[in-house]
């Protein structure tokens, strides 16, 4: 079946520090990627997405590649701030179908 | 943007007793509702899917007779879980879609049951 394998954390970096948080997928056909974002006491928001192979899904300097050889969707940014703390999740979705397969989480910490 | 209501945030309640949770959204008509449950450090696990006027479609293993869930209206779905056990303890997301498929997520209910 679908899943998402997401990199463990917590994630600590100090600001300006360059990010990554590496997810892999296992999917039948052609899926959509996401990366989500949970900010303290809020609701999950769509940080980014990328519906086919190579398209390269980006938003507030964070950025994700779907790489269909590696079945990877890495979430990158080149100098995070003290405000990207969050949790941040990696999903699946397939076209036509409007449940989401969502990783394990990663909680990211940003200190001065 | 698009915003879905979780009510209440936080719930405590004897084993025994039924807890409702609402989710609501707020400025668009929600034709589906999801109702997701997440255990610490776990991701979250699809529950059911509701459309408006119809009856629930609950995921394999989810108890359909314990986690009742209700969207009589484009605005609103409830979650009531019944005859609550320590072990239903965790915390329960809602989310909502409308016209397109990409989903607006509350900010989560936590159950403790004790």
């Amino acid at each position: 079946g679908d899943s998402v394998t997401q990199m463990e954390g917590p994630v600590t970096l100090s600001e300006e520090a360059f990010l990554t948080i590496n997810c892999t997928y296992t999917a039948t056909g052609y899926p959509s990627l996401f990366w989500y974002v949970q900010y303290p006491g809020e609701g999950l928001q769509l940080l980014l997405k990328a519906t086919k192979a190579d398209d390269k899904g980006s938003n507030k300097g964070f950025e994700a590649t779907y790489r269909k050889e590696t079945t990877s969707f890495h979430l990158e940014k080149g100098s995070v701030q003290v405000s990207d703390s969050a949790v941040y999740f990696c999903a699946l979705g397939q076209t036509g179908a409007n449940n989401l397969f969502f990783g394990t989480g990663t909680r990211l910490t940003v200190i001065p | 943007g698009a915003v879905v209501s979780q009510h209440p945030s936080w719930v405590i309640c004897k084993s025994g007793t039924s807890v409702k949770i609402e989710c609501r959204s707020l400025d668009f008509q929600a034709t589906t509702m999801f109702w997701y449950r997440q255990f610490p450090k776990q991701s979250l696990m699809l529950m059911a899917t509701s459309n408006e006027g119809s009856k629930a479609t609950y995921e394999q293993g989810v108890e359909k007779d314990k986690f009742l869930i209700n969207h009589a209206s484009l605005t609103l779905s409830t979650l009531t879980v019944t005859s609550a056990h320590p072990e239903d303890s965790s915390f329960y997301i809602c989310s909502a879609s409308g016209a397109g498929y990409e989903q607006y997520f509350g900010p989560g209910t936590r159950l403790t049951v004790t």
